[in-house]
């Protein structure tokens, strides 16, 4: 199993433009998580999904969207991308709430 | 203040100490989770707990649903244990992380 696959793993984006960040996992995993991670601070969600075709805001959604079409993929979107936006995004997925989480390696987005 | 609080943010041992990290919550929480992120940037899973204590090798992490307060323990530290490690807790779908303790061990 490849658990959970992100791309790109760097990417320089340049203000205003727009881009999709993949995640996709293969251990059938029912929920779906977007973190991103700022210098010093904790991770703090963006979105989340509990299912196919089921999403939720998180604790920062503002300037992003997720869509869950399938089980296995939970793309995010920035659109008009700002310098606020520049993190590391970490896409996460587990079979329950009650279960452990499993990240993918991250995404480190530069927004110039 | 944040609601997950992490003690020490820094920490540097030799190698063979026991480590000790802290974490207290100030929300209701159905579980706490420990992970540990490594220099490269991968985060990986090492324990989720809801009450008492688990071991897995080294690594022993307590709660005190009580007290909200969980500790994460490494015994004989060694240099590959150098990492940082994060406590989240979570209430169904709402996730709370701390900042992280960045353990370094020298050899």
């Amino acid at each position: 199993n490849a658990g959970v696959t992100q791309t790109p793993k760097f990417h320089i984006l340049k203000i205003g433009q727009s881009m999709t960040l993949q995640c996709t996992q293969d251990m059938n995993h029912n929920y779906m998580y977007w973190y991103r991670q700022d210098p010093g601070m904790g991770l703090k969600l963006i979105y989340y999904s509990v299912g196919a075709g089921i999403t939720d805001k998180g604790e920062v959604p503002n300037g992003y969207n997720v869509s869950r079409s399938t089980t296995e993929d939970f793309p995010l979107r920035l659109e008009l991308a700002a310098p606020s936006q520049t993190s590391v995004y970490f896409c996460a997925s587990r079979w329950t709430w009650d279960y452990g989480y499993t990240f993918g390696s991250g995404t480190r987005l530069t927004v110039v | 203040k944040n609601e997950v609080e992490q003690s020490p943010q820094n920490l540097t041992a030799q190698e063979g100490e026991f480590i000790t990290i802290n974490c207290s919550y100030s929300v209701g929480i159905s579980a706490l989770h420990w992970l540990q992120q490594h220099p490269g940037g991968g985060i990986v899973s090492l324990f989720m707990l809801s009450s008492g204590k688990k071991k897995h090798g080294r690594l022993i992490a307590t709660i005190n649903i009580q007290e909200k307060h969980s500790s994460l323990h490494i015994t004989a530290s060694h240099p590959r244990d150098s990492a940082v490690y994060i406590c989240a807790v979570n209430n169904n779908n709402d996730m709370r992380f701390g900042a992280g303790t960045r353990l370094t061990v020298k050899p």
